[in-house]
């Protein structure tokens, strides 16, 4: 089974930082997934992690323990059009497991 | 962006009715798959496709049938919509040979299905 578990919301100030966990217990492992996903719209490629460590993209950045089980996806300097759902999602034979995503609301 | 579409955008049908939506992709991509999205829930697998008539079953199947008989088109079929049916459904695809290691899923704009 896949149990996946990540904050459901999460609210921040403009040109802040914010950290959004993820825990998963899963049955397999290929790699973990960051999507962001705006209200109405479909979901977008972020990040992708398969070993352990820090992977950085610009504002963004995506953290993996596999040992522990754990990813953090790391928003910096934050932007109005950073408020959207951020799904995590873990990777295994080929399909995807999503937790139940977390909304970011970013407050001016 | 992936050239993927869904068709329709928007449904609203009764309750007893067959549905069908359909993917287009035109990126020649392996794998399909159909999830649907509901609140407090994320997205979930339905069916997905490893290649043209090779499909099998994801996490939450039951009252869902597909089918792929080219390449660029996965069908998802209701046969008989139920009011637990009402959801947002998305498609996406994805090919580990033009993705590379990370293999990424590119989705669809979705269709807001209504079963009334």
């Amino acid at each position: 089974g896949q149990n996946i578990d990540q904050p459901t919301e999460m609210t921040a100030t403009e040109g802040a930082i914010v950290q959004i966990n993820c825990t998963y217990q899963t049955s397999g492992f290929n790699g973990l997934f960051w999507y962001q996903q705006h209200a109405g719209e479909a979901p977008t490629f972020l990040s992708y992690n398969v070993l352990d460590g820090l992977e950085e993209k610009g504002r963004f950045s995506s953290f993996l323990s596999r040992s522990k089980g754990y990813s953090y996806l790391l928003l910096k300097e934050l932007q109005m059009k950073d408020s959207a759902s951020y799904l995590c999602a873990v990777y295994s034979d080929y399909k995807l497991s999503f937790g139940a995503g977390t909304t970011v609301t970013v407050r001016a | 962006d992936a050239g993927i579409t869904q068709s329709p955008r928007h449904k609203v049908t009764e309750t007893g009715t067959p549905v069908t939506l359909r993917c287009h992709q035109t990126e020649n991509h392996r794998y399909m798959y159909w999830y649907r999205q509901d609140p407090g829930h994320g997205l979930r697998l339905i069916h997905y496709s490893y290649g043209v008539k090779d499909t099998d079953k994801g996490e939450v199947s039951d009252g869902y049938s597909v089918s792929r008989s080219k390449t660029e088109d996965f069908l998802l079929t209701l046969e008989s919509a139920t009011s637990s049916q009402t959801s947002v459904y998305f498609c996406a695809i994805s090919d580990p040979v033009t993705s590379g290691s990370a293999n990424e899923q590119f989705f669809g704009p979705g269709t807001r299905l209504t079963v009334l």
